[in-house]
């Protein structure tokens, strides 16, 4: 079981706006900021939004992050085939001291 | 460019010792950051295993902290993992990366696959 909640599953189809969600508690997003991962097939997985909402140098600006109290959200917008992937979400957790995922989200493109 | 490398046994015996390097190019260790291990069960999702500074200051995930050792040679600009005890249920890919304090993984290694079978 993991600390931060996500979906098992999300999916869209090229175009369409998708947003994945993150559920934790005050110890851990509450109180720090969350990072997303992409981890498409037999790959590692890739930094994509990091301290809530920002984006690594080369991530295009049709994936962005937002945090509201002990939850966050990754936005994908004008859905791609290439955006199929496993998605984490990731915080630091005070409680634990210690770095905490989400059990990610599967995003299929239909 | 920072590259991170994973080497070690891709096949461990129960109750033996899982040992593991990450070797760095592109950055010196000894500049900063926390350098972080990272593991994925086959099909499953990923758990932090624990990270480690230049200084040598560690911290593990509670769950595998009476099992885990980190440490760093900033001479060979390398860190390292040892897991004791394992079992099937330690069988994962194990990652490397950078770590900015008590925040998010940059950089990545490949990732090795760890089995732990007689």
């Amino acid at each position: 079981q993991s600390v931060l909640t996500q979906p098992p599953s999300a999916s869209g189809t090229p175009g369409q706006r998708v947003t994945i969600s993150c559920s934790g508690s005050s110890s851990n997003i509450g109180s720090n900021t969350v990072n997303w991962y992409q981890q498409l097939p037999g790959t590692a997985p890739k930094l994509l939004i990091y301290s809530n909402n920002q984006r690594p140098s080369g991530v295009p600006d049709r994936f962005s992050g937002s945090k509201s109290g002990t939850s966050a959200s990754l936005a994908i917008s004008g859905l791609q085939s290439e955006d199929e992937a496993d998605y984490y979400c990731a915080a630091w957790d005070d409680s634990l001291n210690g770095q905490v995922f989400g059990g990610g989200t599967k995003l299929t493109v239909l | 460019q920072v590259q991170l490398q994973e080497s070690g046994p891709g096949l461990v015996k129960p109750s033996e010792t899982l040992s593991l390097t990450c070797a760095v190019s592109g950055y010196s260790i000894s500049s900063g950051y926390y350098w972080g291990w990272i593991r994925q069960p086959p099909g499953k999702g990923l758990e932090w295993i624990g990270s480690i500074y230049h200084s040598g200051s560690t911290y593990y995930n509670p769950s595998l902290k009476s099992r885990v050792t980190i440490s760093v040679d900033t001479s060979k600009n390398q860190f390292s993992l040892k897991l004791s005890s394992v079992t099937a249920a330690d069988t994962a890919v194990y990652y490397c990366a950078r770590q900015r304090v008590e925040s998010d993984f940059d950089y990545w290694g490949q990732g090795t696959l760890v089995t732990v079978s007689s």
